[in-house]
């Protein structure tokens, strides 16, 4: 049971480069999210996903898009990257069942813009 | 009103003392107050967590104390260790479509041994 893998784990691209984060859960859970933590700003969502096939804006989701066409995946695509996407993503997912189930999050992507 | 304010932004804490962090919030939706710890590299993990309908939670040497009318809750670490030096971050979050959690800024907590 490997919980949340995010794929890959450091990145480094030049502005304008496009480039897709991949998150894979094994746990059969309904809810996905996409954070990116910045110092000092916590964890700002970006977008989520209640269920295969759908997905909704969180805080902070302009130059970003995703999917999720299976539902253990999720994925966050940037088109074109700025350096203001420098950061640390994190996607975390959790089940439907109850109000109070934690959120269960990857071990991150470390992305720099250059 | 979606914001969730934390304090102080760093803490350094002798082993054994008790260690305190401070979060409050605005929206009074919000029905659900997780603490998550991280270590460096690594993902938040869920800690504890509290509903607005008791005022104190005890896991261990972890509690959270709750005050719903002043729309405050801290997390105090009792006999804190080195190993709790990590990154804690406070949140909330309403029932609902999709359940956002909202979180706050963050604490960095090091424990001198």
């Amino acid at each position: 049971n490997a919980g949340v893998t995010q794929t890959p784990k450091f990145r480094v691209l030049k502005t304008g480069q496009s480039m897709t984060l991949l998150c894979a859960q094994d746990m059969n859970h309904e809810y996905m999210y996409w954070y990116r933590q910045d110092p000092g700003m916590g964890l700002r969502l970006i977008h989520y996903s209640v269920g295969e096939g759908t997905t909704a804006k969180g805080e902070v989701p302009d130059g970003y898009n995703v999917s999720r066409l299976k539902k253990q995946n999720f994925l966050l695509g940037l088109e074109s990257a700025a350096p203001s996407q420098t950061s640390v993503y994190f996607c975390a997912s959790r089940p439907l069942s109850s109000y109070n189930s934690p959120l269960h999050f990857g071990n991150g992507t470390r992305l720099t813009v250059t | 009103q979606q914001q969730v304010k934390q304090s102080p932004q760093s803490l350094i804490v002798q082993k054994g003392g008790i260690s305190i962090i401070n979060c409050a919030y605005e929206n009074t939706a919000f029905d659900y107050f997780p603490w998550y710890q991280q270590f460096p590299g690594k993902g938040p993990a869920l800690l504890i967590a509290i509903r607005p309908d008791v005022s104190e939670k005890k896991e261990g040497r972890f509690t959270i104390s709750f005050n719903k009318s002043a729309k405050q809750f801290s997390l105090h670490i009792m006999d804190s260790q080195p190993g709790d030096s990590a990154t804690y971050f406070c949140a909330a979050s309403r029932t609902g479509y999709g359940q956002n959690f909202v979180f706050g800024p963050g604490t960095r907590l090091s424990v001198l041994p």
